[in-house]
């Protein structure tokens, strides 16, 4: 099926690890984005990508760098994890509408 | 600033109309919309609406703007338990920025 996929669908990790989730989209749109999503606090956006080549930063990138390896990937990094990172990340792309992928919940003990 | 606001809570009975509210603050979107989410899954994109519109009717949903007040809402007709999920209004006021609200989650008591 045609969309978003995530990998992994679940992580522990130990404060100061590093990890990267993956994230690929299959519709061709340009842009492509990361959230993470927190209890009674909605989606809150960490980087995005317009384009293939660019990234900005989004709301709350502190602690994170992405890379848009091509038009369909879009990766997210922990270099060094603490435990307010704790989250479901959330990755996107979109054309008129946004589609999402089915999440990562980590957790940083 | 932007920032969209929902009610937390709505439990309605199967059969029932639900009504979920949403207000925002940016009058430049040009998009509203509202995502659906299930216990463990990502967001789902029900339904969207233009600005320049006031209404928009899709099968059982109905959204209605106001862009005075700049009030959004979900009609879901005829609830059904397959409906009890988190329900959230997002606002668009740039190609590439997309502020959601906290989300209302809906039960629907049989």
């Amino acid at each position: 099926n045609a969309g978003v996929t995530q990998t992994p669908k679940f992580q522990v990790l130990k404060t100061g690890q590093s990890m990267t989730l993956q994230c690929a989209q299959d519709m061709n749109h340009n842009s492509m984005y990361w959230y993470r999503q927190d209890p009674g606090m909605g989606l809150r956006l960490i980087y995005y990508s317009a384009s293939e080549g660019t990234t900005d930063k989004g709301e709350v990138p502190n602690g994170y760098n992405v890379s848009r390896l091509n038009k369909r990937e879009f990766s997210l990094r922990l270099e060094s994890a603490a435990p307010s990172q704790t989250s479901v990340y959330f990755c996107a792309s979109s054309s008129y509408g946004y589609t999402f992928g089915s999440g990562t919940r980590l957790t940083v003990v | 600033g932007e920032d969209v606001e929902q009610s937390l809570f709505l439990s309605v009975r199967e059969g029932d109309s639900s009504v979920i509210n949403c207000t925002y603050t940016d009058s430049s979107s040009t998009y509203l919309y509202w995502y659906k989410q299930e216990p463990g899954a990502g967001l789902q994109l029900l339904t969207y609406i233009f600005s320049n519109m006031d209404m928009k009717q899709d099968q059982r949903l109905t959204v209605l703007l106001n862009k005075k007040d700049k009030h959004l809402s979900l009609r879901i007709a005829d609830t059904q338990t397959g409906d009890s999920a988190i329900y959230f209004c997002a606002e668009r006021p740039s190609s590439y920025k997309l502020i959601f609200g906290s989300g209302t989650r809906l039960l629907v008591r049989p």
